[in-house]
C-alpha cells in the first residue's frame, strides 16, 4: 500500500535557525514526490518536484531532497513568513496523489 | 480571477440535507479531483476525474457522489449529510500525471 510520513508533525524554530522536514514514503514504483505549502484556511500551493534519487531543488530559503526511500525539506534561516503547513505527496500508481499528513512549521521573530 | 474557483467558501447544513459543492477552472486542465481534509487526517481522496467520461472513486467515496459537467466543472454532492462530513474540501486539478495540483482554496461545510 502506498504511503507517507510526514515527521515532525509540528516544528517550532527561531528566525534564522535552519532546520529539516522528513517525509517518507512506501510507493510502488514512485512516479513523482510534490511537496506543498498551505497557510490557515487556503489550498495547498505547489512548491517543488522530485523524480529521482538524488535531485534536487530550490526556492528562495527552501531546499528539497530526495532519496530512495525518503526526501527532506531544508529551510535555510527561516522568517516569520515561511511559517505554515508543508505537505509531502506522492504519485499513486492511478496517477493520483497520495499525501502525509503535513508538518505544521512556525517560525518566530 | 483564481486557476480554480470553489462555491461556496462557507456551508452550515443540517443532517440529511442535500448539498452540492462546486468547482470550476479555467487552467484547461482535464484531470480533476476532490480531496477533504480534516485536522490529524491530512487530506484524502474522495473522487478524481480524468476526462468528462471518466470518474473514479478515491479512497473515501462513501456517502458521495460526484458529477463532470464539462472540462471545467466538477460538483461534489452529499445526498444526505451526516455531521462527521464536517470538513474542509478542496478541488484540484492537474496537466497530466506528472504534473503537480493547482488547489481551490476549500469549502469548509459544517454538518450540524
Amino acid at each position: 500500500e502506498d504511503q507517507v510520513t510526514q515527521s515532525p508533525e509540528a516544528l517550532r524554530l527561531q528566525e534564522g535557525e535552519s532546520s529539516s522536514l522528513n517525509c517518507s514514503y512506501t510507493v510502488s514504483g514512485l512516479r513523482g514526490l510534490f511537496w506543498y505549502r498551505q497557510d490557515p484556511g487556503k489550498g495547498p500551493e505547489f512548491l517543488f518536484t522530485l523524480y529521482s534519487a538524488g535531485e534536487e531543488k530550490e526556492k528562495e530559503r527552501l531546499k528539497a531532497t530526495l532519496t530512495k526511500k525518503e526526501s527532506f525539506l531544508h529551510i535555510t534561516a527561516p522568517k516569520p513568513e515561511d511559517s505554515a503547513t508543508y505537505l509531502c505527496a506522492v504519485q499513486a500508481s492511478q496517477g493520483n496523489l497520495i499525501f502525509g499528513k503535513g508538518t505544521k512549521l512556525s517560525v518566530k521573530p | 480571477d483564481a486557476d480554480v474557483t470553489q462555491t461556496p467558501r462557507n456551508r452550515i447544513t443540517k443532517t440529511g440535507k442535500r448539498i452540492m459543492l462546486e468547482c470550476s477552472q479555467t487552467k484547461g486542465h482535464d484531470r480533476m479531483y476532490w480531496y477533504r481534509q480534516d485536522p490529524g487526517l491530512g487530506l484524502r481522496l474522495i473522487y478524481y476525474s480524468f476526462d468528462v467520461k471518466d470518474i473514479n472513486k478515491g479512497e473515501i467515496s462513501d456517502g458521495y457522489s460526484v458529477s463532470r459537467q464539462a472540462q471545467a466543472k466538477f460538483s461534489l454532492s452529499l445526498e444526505s449529510a451526516i455531521p462527521n462530513q464536517t470538513a474542509l474540501y478542496f478541488c484540484a486539478t492537474s496537466e497530466g500525471v506528472d504534473y503537480g495540483y493547482t488547489f481551490g482554496s476549500g469549502t469548509r461545510l459544517t454538518v450540524v
